[in-house]
């Protein structure tokens, strides 16, 4: 069964304190990761989607990484608007499903 | 930038009554999906539909649960008699192809 784990469950960062967001997955068959942002009380906003080990995108103060078992969330100088909850998934051969992990709920102090 | 719409935003009902959730999706999105996420726990899939039928479901989309595109542009999720467990978030999703997913702001549901 296709599985994701993220850690750390909470971070507190001062602002500019860079800091890495992890994602561990097992998937029979890897379609995608997917790195959300999600406010509360709200739906989950489409980050990134990375397909294969290697492979990086970015995103003003983001960027996502990936290899064959995990994802890193690198998040450079932050700003207190970056506090949010992150959320990763994945996506396996032959489902349309996305699974996903519990989040890490970062927060930005100025 | 098309969004994914969703009404209404809060449903308040009580156990063993209907409700319907409503969702627009993205215009030229073909793909279209229900989750829930129950408060303080994970996005939980329960429904991927296209081409006019149900292409995946979870455990929990038992037969209490139902989905329709009545039209072009509605996507409905009805739970035919809630219980206190259904309370969550119910996020509807869309995408062009089985890949990237665009969620709408959700619809809280209170089952009092």
């Amino acid at each position: 069964e296709d599985q994701v784990t993220q850690s750390p469950e909470a971070l507190r960062l001062q602002e500019g304190e860079s800091s890495s967001l992890n994602c561990s997955y097992t998937v029979s068959g890897l379609r995608g990761l997917f790195w959300y942002r999600q406010d509360p009380g709200k739906g989950p906003e489409f980050l990134f989607t990375l397909y294969s080990a290697g492979e990086e995108k970015e995103k003003e103060r983001l960027k996502a990484t990936l290899t064959k078992k995990e994802s890193f969330l690198h998040i450079t100088a932050p700003k207190p608007e970056d506090s949010a909850t992150y959320l990763c998934a994945v996506r396996g051969t032959g489902f349309q499903k996305l699974v996903f992990g519990t989040g890490t709920r970062l927060l930005v102090s100025p | 930038e098309p969004e994914v719409t969703q009404t209404p935003s809060h449903q308040v009902t009580q156990m063993g009554q209907e409700v319907i959730l409503r969702c627009v999706p993205i215009s030229n999105h073909l793909y279209f999906y229900w989750y829930r996420q129950i408060l303080g726990q994970k996005v939980e899939f329960l429904v991927s539909f296209y081409n006019n039928e149900i292409s995946e479901k979870s455990e929990i989309f038992d037969d209490q649960f139902s989905v329709e595109r009545p039209d072009g542009s509605n996507f409905t999720l009805k739970i035919r008699s809630t219980k206190l467990e259904d309370s969550a978030m119910y996020f509807c999703a869309s995408s062009a192809r089985p890949d990237t997913q665009y969620f709408g702001p959700g619809t809280r549901l209170t089952v009092l």
